[in-house]
Formats: C-alpha cells, structure tokens, sequence
C-alpha cells in the first residue's frame, strides 16, 4: 500500500534556528515528490519539486533532499523565522496512470521568539 | 490571477441537510481536484476532473458525496445528506495538467455540520 509517513508530528524551535523534517515513503515506482507548506487557514502551497532523479532542490532557505534507495525525503530550513510557521506537508506522486497523489499528514512547526 | 476561488468560506448547517461547496480554477488549468482535510486523516483526494471530466472518484466516501463541473470554470462538491463526520476543511485545487503537474490550492471551505 502507498503510504507516506512525516515526522516529527509537531516541533518548537527559536527563532532563527534550523531544522529537519523527516518523510519516509513506499511509493514505488514514483514520478516526484514534492513538500507544501501550510499556513493556518490557507491552502497548501508548493515549496519544492524533484524528481526521482534529482537528491536535492532548494528554494530560498528551503532545502529538500531526497535518496530514493532508501526512499527517504527531508525538508531543512536554514535561520528560521516566525513565519515559517506553518505545516509542512510531503506528497508523493505515484509514477502508474491516474494513481492519486499520496499525502502524509504533515510536520506542524511552531517558531517562537 | 486571483488563483483557486471557493466559497463559502465556512458552512455551518445541520445533520441531514444539503451542502454545496463551490470552487473557480484558475483560468486555463484542465485539472481540478477536490479534496478533504481533517486532523486525523490529513489531506484526502476526493475526485478529480480533467477538461470537465471525472478521472478518479474512488476517494468520494460515499454516496452521499457528489461532484460536478458543469464547465472549465466551475465546479461543485454536494453533500447530501450530510452528517456530523463530515465536518472538514475541503479544498478545491488546481493545475495545467494533470496530477503531475504543480496544483494551486484555494482557501478552503470550513464545513461544520452539527
């Protein structure tokens, strides 16, 4: 089954500080992986894009890597700020047809001065 | 671009009556997609349409869910009749092409049914 799985649930970090989101997945084969950010009482909004041949993308101080032997996603973001404060959600798209797009449930990161 | 508009913003009705939630793509995207955000579940693909036309329903619940997109332009997400566990975020998203391609989230439709 197509599953993808983020972690930490939820993290607190200083302003100005960096941190790591983790996504495992088990979608195989897949066409891409992307990372949404989130904010509270918005739409999901694209961070990055790669393919499964690309093991790193950036976008500002967004960076996001991906080793697909392990089938492994992270999402680091450099000297946070309080409004990186959002959910960071990772998605999978399936590399089958009309295969949904297979969602985790997302990391919720609170920034705080 | 005014990007993915939907409304209303927030719906408060009771167990058992109809909702209708609607959503405007962005003008020129062939692919809208419906879908369901809770705590417990995350994001849900509902369906999704492709140049007006349903591709994938197989996340609709149940029969009580019915979707239509009677042009490029518009799209409705009905429930009838509706329950309590239905109470969700549902997005409405948008894209060129495809599930491939980038999809543009709209604000959301905040549905509480008591």
């Amino acid at each position: 089954k197509n599953q993808v799985e983020q972690s930490p649930q939820s993290l607190i970090i200083l302003e100005g500080k960096n941190c790591t989101l983790q996504c495992n997945y088990t979608v195989s084969p897949f066409s891409n992986l992307r990372w949404y950010k989130q904010d509270t009482g918005r739409g999901p909004v694209s961070l990055t894009i790669m393919t499964f041949s690309e093991n790193t993308k950036s976008n500002g101080r967004y960076t996001a890597t991906l080793d697909a032997d392990t089938k492994q996603s992270s999402l680091h973001i450099t000297a946070s700020q309080l409004s990186d404060s959002a959910s960071y959600i990772c998605v999978v798209t399936p590399n089958s047809g009309n295969t949904p797009l297979v969602f985790g449930k997302g990391t919720r990161l609170s920034v705080i001065a | 671009d005014a990007g993915v508009i939907q409304s209303p913003r927030h719906e408060v009705t009771e167990m058992g009556q109809e909702v209708t939630l609607r959503c405007k793509p962005i003008s020129g995207h062939n692919s809208l997609f419906w879908y369901r955000q809770t705590m417990m579940r995350g994001l849900e693909l509902l369906i999704y349409f492709n140049n007006n036309v349903p591709i994938d329903d197989s996340g609709m619940p149940e029969d009580r869910f019915s979707a239509k997109m009677p042009n490029a332009s518009f799209s409705t997400l009905k429930i009838q009749p509706s329950e309590p566990r239905d109470s969700a975020v549902y997005f409405c998203a948008s894209s060129l092409d495809g599930p491939l391609d980038t999809q543009y989230f709209g604000p959301g439709t905040r549905l509480t049914v008591l």
